[in-house]
């Protein structure tokens, strides 16, 4: 079983409407989530950040925590051509600081 | 955000030479860096946890002899691919934390294709 797992998509939605992407992961300790979104040819950058249970609201974006579910997402409202990009799910190895175990990614493409 | 620099962006190698990659972060001090690879369509591996002024971590299956990671200053860390192969060839990228943050900046990237 691979430790971040991430529906593959590639996801296609019209513009305006919500993208859901969705990670689960293996190791019960982690702590950290993150999301990333990288463009083609480009480094990851950085999306959100969800350390507890719940719902995380950043603008257009929700990150959503379910630990006992050991599961991650990522909602994006009112989606535009911009967003087209590949998500990535991070999720934090424990024992040392930030390292990161990555998803694949899932593709997102908005038309307009 | 933080902002951390890599040189060169891209690199082109004969197959037997050795290819240095530099990460910088320019407006904090890096305790930690992390080196990832990338090859097309797949995700990020981390391959190396450096922090300055000790030995480089290596993940299982990377070569610490022919990756060689020197974090020699809070702001620099260098991956040096020492007789670099075709298989070799790969998208690297740098990230770094500082501050108690886990959270991680990542650096632009660095293309190196060997002949």
């Amino acid at each position: 079983q691979k430790e971040v797992e991430q529906n593959s998509g590639p996801l296609s939605v019209p513009e305006g409407a919500i993208a859901s992407l969705n990670c689960t992961y293996s190791d019960r300790g982690s702590q950290s989530f993150f999301w990333y979104r990288q463009y083609s040819g480009k480094s990851p950058e950085l999306i959100m950040s969800i350390y507890s249970n719940g719902d995380k609201e950043d603008g257009r974006f929700t990150a959503q925590l379910n630990k006992a579910s050991q599961y991650v997402s990522l909602l994006i409202r009112d989606s535009q051509p911009s967003d087209s990009a590949t998500y990535l799910c991070a999720v934090d190895r424990g024992s040392t600081l930030g390292r990161l175990y990555f998803g694949r990614g899932t593709q997102l493409t908005v038309w307009p | 955000g933080a902002v951390v620099s890599q040189h060169p962006s891209r690199v082109i190698c004969k197959s037997g030479t050795s290819v240095k990659i530099e990460c910088r972060s320019l407006d904090f001090q890096a305790t930690t860096m992390f080196w990832y690879r990338q090859f097309p369509k797949q995700s990020l591996m981390l391959m190396a946890t450096s922090n300055e002024g000790s030995k480089a971590t290596y993940e299982q299956g990377v070569e610490k002899d022919k990756f060689l990671i020197n974090h020699a200053s809070l702001t620099l860390s260098t991956l040096t691919v020492t007789s670099a192969h075709p298989e070799d060839s790969s998208f690297y990228i740098c990230s770094a934390t500082g501050g108690g943050q886990d959270t991680q900046y990542f650096g632009p990237g660095t293309r190196l294709t060997v002949l």
